[in-house]
């Protein structure tokens, strides 16, 4: 199977959480990363986390680190109509060489 | 202070013919990455520059593709003859010496027909 794995699509209503699940195989990055790309816009870091953290908050961003079940999730509180874009679940790769992504989850927002 | 750029926004092309990419990292960034994706997949790294030396380009799909960046500033990626897997959104990202965080531009968009 692929290195860093998350479903395609996710769908939520607006004012609603959205959370976004990814699995990955290499347990030996430092970072793991969350990026945003919106329809016609480049690749935007949302946010990271350190691999000895189990958590991050940065305003309506949660992020869960289970390194036992390597386990990465994005929890966005409050979903609005602007957080509509693909999100890429990432890891770091041997000292900033280069970052493993997924395939991108698409978050359509229901009005 | 501008970001990573990257020329052009769109390209399409036929099957056999040549294209080339250029990207414009931030100034001072040492350190080039080229990644694409192809039909809705995961991002894939291609190959990483420190200045205008290949670091990494274990991840060039086949000797059609060919990455410069002379000088260390700019580079340019060239994929000769084209052929319809080539098709998909090329990355460039850069970041400063020695940090982690990397800097993507807007990508490229290549249809080959």
């Amino acid at each position: 199977g692929e290195d860093v794995e998350q479903s395609l699509f996710l769908s939520v209503r607006e004012g609603d959480s959205s959370v976004i699940n990814c699995t990955y195989t290499d347990s030996s990055s430092t970072y793991l990363y969350w990026y945003k790309q919106e329809p016609g816009a480049g690749l935007q870091l949302l946010t990271y986390i350190f691999s000895n953290m189990d958590m991050k908050q940065d305003q309506r961003l949660t992020v869960l680190l289970n390194k036992k079940d390597k386990h990465l999730s994005l929890r966005i509180a409050d979903t609005q109509t602007g957080d509509s874009a693909i999100y890429f679940c990432a890891r770091e790769y041997s000292n900033a060489s280069k970052i493993i992504f997924g395939s991108g989850t698409r978050l359509s927002i229901q009005p | 202070e501008a970001g990573v750029t990257q020329f052009p926004s769109h390209s399409v092309i036929e099957k056999g013919q040549t294209v080339t990419l250029r990207c414009d990292p931030i100034s001072g960034h040492d350190n080039l990455y080229w990644y694409r994706r192809v039909m809705g997949k995961e991002i894939k790294f291609l190959l990483h520059f420190v200045k205008e030396s290949k670091q990494d380009e274990s991840g060039m799909p086949n000797n059609r593709f060919l990455a410069e960046r002379t000088g260390g500033t700019y580079s340019t990626l060239k994929v000769q003859p084209a052929e319809l897997e080539d098709s998909g959104v090329y990355f460039c990202a850069s970041t400063p010496q020695y940090t982690d965080t990397q800097y993507f531009g807007p990508g490229t968009r290549l249809t080959v027909l």
